[in-house]
């Protein structure tokens, strides 16, 4: 079965931190790779897209790598801001399986000022 | 430049009744997904579908649930006879050509409440 994890559930940090969220999965053919941020009661954002042959993105103060050999992801996120509390999400699209992407279950994330 | 648009934001309907989710996707594209989340679950997929023609309807349930995306309009993902295990915020994304290749971008959400 072709899974997306992501860990921690949750993170609380202060304000100004450097900070990792992971995300594996279990089959390297994949598509592309993308990181969403959702917001409470909101929709999905597009943060980064990383395709199948590209190592890492780069959007201001976030980073996204991406290691296919051993199914993983960091997002990184630079001097964390209250403002970037929010629940980030994970998704692939696995070659196999068309065009839908495959969600982890999140991990939520608290900037503390 | 409008993003995706998806109406109504909240929708409420008894068990038994129909519940009908629009989606606008952005301008110039022609690709349109829809997802659901259950609460405490994660987005899971459910059709994908391009102007007039489903190309993967693989997570969809078998009965009670159907999409379109016609010629001219929204996209529209339409539940018959809903029951209480409908209840979840329904997401539609579009994407522009190249599929794998494109960002899916995400309208705000459906959450529909059953009765």
């Amino acid at each position: 079965k072709q899974e997306v994890t992501q860990i921690p559930a949750a993170l609380s940090v202060p304000e100004g931190e450097n900070l990792v969220l992971n995300c594996s999965f279990t089959d390297s053919a994949i598509y592309n790779l993308q990181w969403f941020r959702q917001d409470p009661g909101k929709g999905l954002t597009s943060l980064l897209l990383i395709q199948s042959s590209q190592r890492e993105q780069t959007s201001g103060r976030l980073n996204a790598s991406l290691d296919k050999s051993s199914g993983r992801s960091t997002l990184y996120i630079a001097a964390s801001q209250p403002g970037d509390s929010a629940t980030y999400l994970c998704a692939v699209i696995y070659s196999n399986s068309g065009y839908a992407l495959n969600f982890g279950k999140g991990t939520s994330l608290l900037v503390t000022p | 430049n409008a993003g995706v648009m998806q109406n109504p934001r909240h929708l409420v309907r008894r068990r038994g009744q129909e519940a009908r989710l629009r989606c606008s996707p952005m301008k110039g594209h022609s690709h349109v997904y829809w997802y659901r989340q259950l609460p405490e679950e994660g987005l899971k997929f459910m059709v994908y579908l391009q102007k007039e023609n489903i190309i993967d309807e693989s997570g969809m349930p078998k009965e009670r649930f159907s999409a379109e995306f016609p010629k001219e309009g929204p996209s529209i993902l339409r539940i018959q006879q809903v029951v209480r295990g409908d209840s979840a915020a329904y997401f539609c994304a579009s994407s522009g050509p190249g599929q794998g290749n494109q960002p899916q971008h995400f309208g705000d959400g459906t959450r529909l409440s059953i009765l």
